[in-house]
């Protein structure tokens, strides 16, 4: 979707190395949520973040929300194999639970 | 915690006939249920707002008959695939949370259509 736009599409690091995903909505963000997915599973849910300057944590991965409410980043910390997967932005933009998908990071992380 | 659980993971079927997946959320009500199609190597789209006890909002170029939607309880949402087509194969996932909040995601149906 054009309203949302996630980067890098695809990233691949090595074991130890720390990177950081974006997403950046053309609107104002009434709510961002972070999911991973592997391909043709289901999605975890990672984190969600509503209010401006939110920053949430949960063992090596750490997502904020700037103080404008329209971008976020999702950063891991010492990236391990197990991280590999899809990470997926879905943003909810008017209010209503309805959540639109980002295009998707592909990570891939080698030893 | 809550979870979502949905079924069948896979079905294969022949052209022109229907499909039901079902969503169920198992520890919590919801009274909203949303359904998502995501074709290979995509990002989610939202097909429909499923609503308990209501008729379901559908998103700009979704055919409603074509999808049925019935969400008869607040733990069931179904989705129907109506005389299927190859071009429907795709991979369909519902998601659902407490108070409404579309945190959880079922592990999705994968529909091929031979």
């Amino acid at each position: 979707s054009q309203e949302l736009e996630q980067s890098p599409q695809s990233l691949i690091v090595q074991e130890g190395k720390n990177l950081t995903i974006n997403c950046t909505s053309s609107k104002t963000l009434y709510g961002l949520y972070w999911y991973k997915q592997k391909y043709g599973e289901g999605l975890i849910f990672l984190m969600m973040l509503q209010k401006g300057g939110e920053e949430k944590s949960h063992e090596k991965i750490t997502a904020k929300l700037d103080e404008k409410k329209q971008q976020s980043s999702l950063h891991i910390t010492a990236s391990q194999p197990s991280h590999a997967g899809i990470y997926l932005c879905g943003a909810d933009t008017y209010n209503t639970d309805k959540l639109i998908f980002g295009t998707g990071t592909r990570l891939q992380v080698f030893p | 915690g809550a979870v979502v659980s949905q079924h069948p993971s896979w079905v294969i079927c022949k052209s022109g006939t229907s499909v039901k997946i079902e969503c169920r959320s198992l520890d919590f009500q919801a009274t909203t249920m949303f359904w998502y199609r995501q074709f290979p190597k995509q990002s989610l789209m939202l097909m429909a707002t499923s609503n308990e006890g209501s008729k379901a909002t559908y998103e700009q170029g979704v055919e409603k008959d074509k999808f049925l939607i019935n969400h008869a309880s607040l733990t069931l949402s179904t989705l129907t695939v109506t005389s299927a087509h190859p071009e429907d194969s795709s991979f369909y996932i519902c998601s659902a949370g407490p108070g409404g909040s579309p945190l959880h995601f079922g592990n999705g149906t994968r529909l091929t259509v031979t």
